[in-house]
């Protein structure tokens, strides 16, 4: 099993649709949660963090943590063409580094 | 300029050669890291660093070398390049141990 498990993709949705992209990890140690954008050929972004259990929002994207259930997820409200990218999550244990997803591929169709 | 750098931005190389990846950062982050990203693997760790003159293994350190003697700086060595280590290689740096990271704008290196 991976450390960290992300639905494998590619996901495609229309553009102003919700994106849902998930997450799961297996160090219950885990303390911090991470979502980055990738596009092609350019490094990770980040886009979102997220700390304690419950929602964060942040314009449209909302990163939801399950420590219980060792998941978390993005959700991405109106999607648009330039939300076209590979989302990345990211695990750190308190070893100080993260380990990430392989990611999913995200395709917002006009 | 403010950030992170890496040098070279694509390197070219033979098998069996030695080569140096930069990397620079100037928020005087405590932590550097090094990661490869091939298509299918996503990213993975070589080597992290919490502070200067103090570094870590990451999950595939075979074949690669680093040295922090200053915070700003993580340099990153191929001793023997092989043609398994053509990848895209990132630098990170991040404030603490739970903080995110930000991430240089990469190395495409090839070996022949």
């Amino acid at each position: 099993q991976k450390e960290v498990e992300q639905n494998s993709g590619p996901l495609s949705v229309p553009e102003g649709a919700i994106a849902s992209l998930n997450c799961t990890y297996s160090d219950r140690g885990s303390q911090s949660f991470f979502w980055y954008r990738q596009y092609s050929g350019k490094s990770p972004e980040l886009i979102m963090s997220i700390y304690s259990n419950g929602d964060k929002e942040d314009g449209r994207f909302t990163a939801q943590l399950n420590k219980a259930s060792q998941y978390v997820s993005l959700l991405i409200r109106d999607s648009q063409p330039s939300d076209s990218a590979t989302y990345l999550c990211a695990v750190n244990t308190n070893a100080g580094k993260s380990t990430f997803g392989d990611g999913t591929t995200l395709t917002v169709k006009p | 300029d403010a950030g992170i750098t890496q040098s070279p931005r694509y390197k070219i190389t033979e098998t069996g050669r030695q080569v140096t990846l930069m990397c620079h950062q100037t928020w005087s982050h405590s932590y550097m890291f090094w990661y490869r990203q091939d298509l299918g693997h996503g990213l993975r760790l070589i080597y992290y660093s919490a502070a200067a003159d103090i570094t870590d293994k990451g999950e595939v350190p075979d074949g690669y070398v680093v040295s922090r003697s200053k915070t700003e700086n993580f340099p990153l060595t191929l001793e023997s390049a092989t043609r398994s280590q053509t990848s895209v290689y990132f630098c990170a740096s991040g404030a603490g141990a739970y903080n995110e990271q930000f991430f240089g704008p990469g190395t495409r290196l090839t070996v022949l």
